[in-house]
Formats: structure tokens, sequence, C-alpha cells
């Protein structure tokens, strides 16, 4: 079955820290893999994606088709990344299957 | 337009009664996409147009739910004799378009519509 899971509901870290939000997929196929963010009253937004291999906003995020992973990474959290980050998976040219989320808090 | 708009905002229903919300997708983009987001949940995919057609209805929970586009503008979901469980919120998304080759168009999305029903 496709699936993406988010494992951590909440994440807290303090500012300046490093920041790892862990994503996991089950997917036959050749995956393309997303993170997509939503900031406090704010809608939903691609923050990056797989195939384009780039770092945006100081997040990165690597496909590990060995562990099935996509986690995302930033070595200095700020406190303006606190938001609601979703995985998701696309599994054909325009279904998306999304994770849970999870909330990352960045403490001052 | 600035975005994807969806209306209305809220809707406060009772149980048993149909439901429609509206979606805007931004001009020009060909593909809309429903999703529904039940509290604590990721994003559930319901049904996705290309222009007016809708290729993929797979998503949609039950007959209660269906959905029609107007050409590649407005789209509609409509929910029959509603039930406490399909209380949630329901976002759009829109896209320009869907690719093929391992290049898959960005979704832009709308701020949601929050349903509950009493």
């Amino acid at each position: 079955a496709q699936r993406v899971t988010q494992p951590e509901k909440l994440l807290s870290v303090f500012k300046g820290a490093p920041v790892e939000l862990k994503c996991n997929y089950s997917y036959s196929g050749s995956p393309e893999l997303f993170w997509y963010v939503q900031y406090s009253r704010q809608r939903l937004q691609l923050l990056l994606r797989h195939i384009s291999r780039e770092s945006i906003k100081g997040f990165t995020a690597d496909l590990n088709k060995g562990e099935t992973s996509f986690h995302l990474k930033k070595p200095f959290a700020q406190e303006e990344d606190s938001a609601m980050y979703y995985c998701a998976l696309s599994a054909s040219t325009y279904k998306y299957i999304f994770g849970t989320g999870t909330r990352l808090k960045v403490l001052a | 337009g600035a975005g994807v708009s969806q209306s209305p905002s809220n809707k406060v229903t009772e149980k048993g009664k149909d439901v429609e919300l509206r979606c805007d997708p931004i001009s020009g983009h060909t593909a809309l996409y429903w999703y529904r987001q039940r509290l604590g949940q990721g994003l559930e995919f319901l049904i996705y147009f290309q222009g007016n057609s809708a290729p993929d209805k797979s998503g949609l929970p039950s007959d209660r739910f269906s959905a029609e586009r107007t050409g590649e503008s407005v789209s509609t979901l409509t929910i029959q004799r509603t039930q406490q469980e399909d209380s949630a919120v329901y976002l759009c998304a829109s896209s320009l378009a869907t690719g093929g080759g391992g290049y898959y168009n960005e979704q832009f999305f709308g701020p949601g519509t929050r349903l509950t029903v009493l």
C-alpha cells in the first residue's frame, strides 16, 4: 500500500539547534517526494521537492531509497521556521499522498 | 486573482442537510484537486479534475460526495445528507498542468473550508 509516515506529531527545538523532520514512505514504484509547509494563518505551500535537489530557507531533504526515507533537515533552526510540515508522495502524475504532518516549534 | 479561493471559509450544518463547497482556482490552471483533512490526520485525496473532466474519483468517500467543474474554472464539491464524520477541513488546490517525465507541477492551495456537522 502507498503510505507516508511522519512519526512525530510535535517536534520542539531551541533556536540555533539542528532540525530533522522524519518522513518514511511505502511505494512500489519510483516515488516523487515533496515537503509542504503551513505557517500560522497561512496556506499550505510547497517547500521543496526532491527532484529539484534544492535548498529552500536553509532546508534540504535527501531521498534515501534504501531506507525509503525523505527526512527534512536544517542545520540551525530559526523561530520563523515554526510551522506545520507535511511530507507528500506523488503516486502518479496528479495523485498525492500526504503524511499526517509534524508541528515544528522553535523555542527562543 | 491572487490565488486559489474557497467559500465559505466556515460552514456549520445539521446532520442530514446538503452542503456545497466552492473553489476558484488560479486563472489558467488546468488541474484542480480536492482534499479532506480530518482533525489530527493528513490530507486525504478526494478527486482530481483535468479541465472539466474528472479522470479519478476514487477518493470520494461515498456516493453522497460529488464534484463538478465548469470548464477550467470554478469547482463545486457537494456533500448530500451530511453526517458527523464529514466534519473536516476541505482543501482545494490547483496546478498549471500535470507534468510527466518525472516532473510534477506545484499545487497551490486555497485557505480551506471548515465544515462542522452537528
